[in-house]
């Protein structure tokens, strides 16, 4: 079974840090994806990567940036952390092709990060 | 992508069918229909997906119908794991996924 991983599940930061959340899969895929999800908001996607070192803003890239260096690793980064940025971060993978999974995504278990 | 109305939320009973309907009548010709479910405290689960024939798996049925303006994700014996926010979703294959309000299903004993 393809396996996203995230780092840690919860987190406290305090304002004004700069915070890491990592997050690995171990299946190859190409496309990599940060969504932060708000009660009723949805899901928001706040960047993407289709590809070692290339990256595209989603809906919401205000106050984030991301790095991918390998294929496996996808890391999203709060420059400066506000009492906005509180919220559940969830990183999927995805392949492309047709011998991947239908297409579809596949979630980590989330980081629920708490800016105080 | 082709915006999806679906109910807030629905019960069902333990070990009786669940058809959730979604309402999705802007469908494009080259667009899929997904449904992805969120159990409390995980990230979102892929089910299933399908273009215009009806698909099944493991986990659900899908029913599309013949104009593809609506469908059905069909959990055929529900059980209380199966509590969810069940997402549909409609996208052309290479876009990014984009998650609604989703409905609400409780699977009651």
């Amino acid at each position: 079974d393809v396996k996203v991983t995230q780092s840690s599940r919860y987190l406290v930061k305090r304002t004004g840090e700069k915070v890491f959340l990592e997050c690995v899969q171990d299946m190859d895929h190409e496309n990599m994806f940060w969504y932060r999800q708000d009660p009723g908001l949805g899901l928001r996607l706040i960047y993407f990567s289709y590809d070692v070192k290339m990256k595209e803003k989603g809906d919401i890239p205000e106050g984030y940036s991301v790095s991918r260096e390998k294929k496996e690793r996808f890391s999203l980064i709060l420059e400066s952390a506000s009492t906005n940025q509180t919220s559940m971060y969830l990183c999927a993978s995805r392949g492309t092709g047709r011998f991947h999974f239908n297409y579809g995504y596949t979630f980590g278990s989330g980081t629920r990060l708490t800016v105080v | 992508d082709a915006k999806t109305t679906q109910p807030p939320s629905m019960d069902c009973a333990e070990g009786r069918a669940a058809n959730l309907p979604c309402n999705h009548s802007t469908i494009s010709g080259n667009e899929y229909v997904y449904w992805y479910r969120q159990i409390h405290s995980q990230g979102p689960q892929y089910i299933i997906h399908g273009l215009k024939n009806n698909e099944t798996n493991e986990m659900a049925s899908l029913i599309i119908t013949e104009d593809r303006k609506s469908s059905t994700l069909i959990l055929p014996h529900a059980t209380l794991r199966d509590t969810a926010v069940y997402y549909c979703i409609v996208k052309a294959a290479g876009n990014k996924l984009t998650f609604g309000g989703g409905t609400r299903v409780l699977v009651k004993p």
